[in-house]
């Protein structure tokens, strides 16, 4: 039972492009997003999150936009840098519960 | 910056023995978790623990696993007769508040159980 999905296994974006990655969730009770970040060998970094009540949450380089009614969210990453390369993971919550439920992931890759 | 250390970081154990993975939590967080990762796999809840208890599991943490904090500083995860199918990575979380976001992981322990 996959709650949250990332369909694609691995995206490939131009430096300086934009890199959107995709996240679906099935859940309607979830309302509390979040984006990891995961470098090989290390754990998963928080990277931005969004409540249910917004549609967009912007931290510098990094967007996450909600679309409730899809059960969709994406990253937005602008202007992609190499550093960025690495597992995204998207991940979902009911706010009362302690338990995240996690995509499967996607590497994002940067060339230069 | 304050991290949440594992050890070790790597251990390769045989099928039917008992395995404890050490976590030392960032000190002033209340609220502890063990994910872990099969390889190729999504990561996986396993259980949150607060005031010397658990709070919450998943299916998966069994009678096959348990937590602990025996000292105040460490955070373990014992997993009694390991099965091949226990093999992945595990990882411990640490955070100050409930909200999610306030996680900080650890770089994690990988476990072959051979």
């Amino acid at each position: 039972d996959q709650q949250v999905k990332q369909n694609s296994p691995s995206l490939s974006v131009q430096e300086g492009r934009i890199s959107i990655l995709n996240c679906d969730y099935t859940n309607s009770m979830f309302d509390y997003f979040l984006w990891y970040k995961k470098y090989p060998a290390e754990g998963p970094t928080f990277l931005i999150s969004i409540s249910s009540i917004k549609d967009k949450n912007e931290d510098g380089r990094f967007t996450v936009f909600l679309n409730k009614s899809a059960k969709h969210l994406s990253l937005h990453i602008v202007p992609s840098q190499p550093g960025d390369s690495a597992v995204y993971f998207c991940a979902a919550s009911e706010n009362s519960n302690y338990q995240l439920i996690w995509g499967a992931g996607t590497k994002l890759i940067i060339k230069p | 910056e304050p991290e949440v250390t594992q050890t070790p970081s790597h251990q390769v154990t045989q099928m039917g023995q008992e395995v404890i993975l050490r976590c030392v939590p960032i000190s002033n967080h209340l609220y502890f978790y063990w994910y872990r990762q099969i390889l190729g796999q999504k990561v996986e809840f396993l259980v949150s623990f607060y005031n010397n208890e658990i709070s919450e599991k998943s299916e998966i943490f069994d009678d096959q696993f348990s937590v602990e904090r025996p000292d105040g500083s460490n955070f373990t995860l014992k997993i009694r007769s390991t099965k091949l199918e226990d093999s992945a990575m595990y990882f411990c979380a640490s955070s100050d508040t409930k909200l999610n976001y306030g996680y900080t992981f650890g770089s994690g322990t990988r476990l072959t159980v051979v």
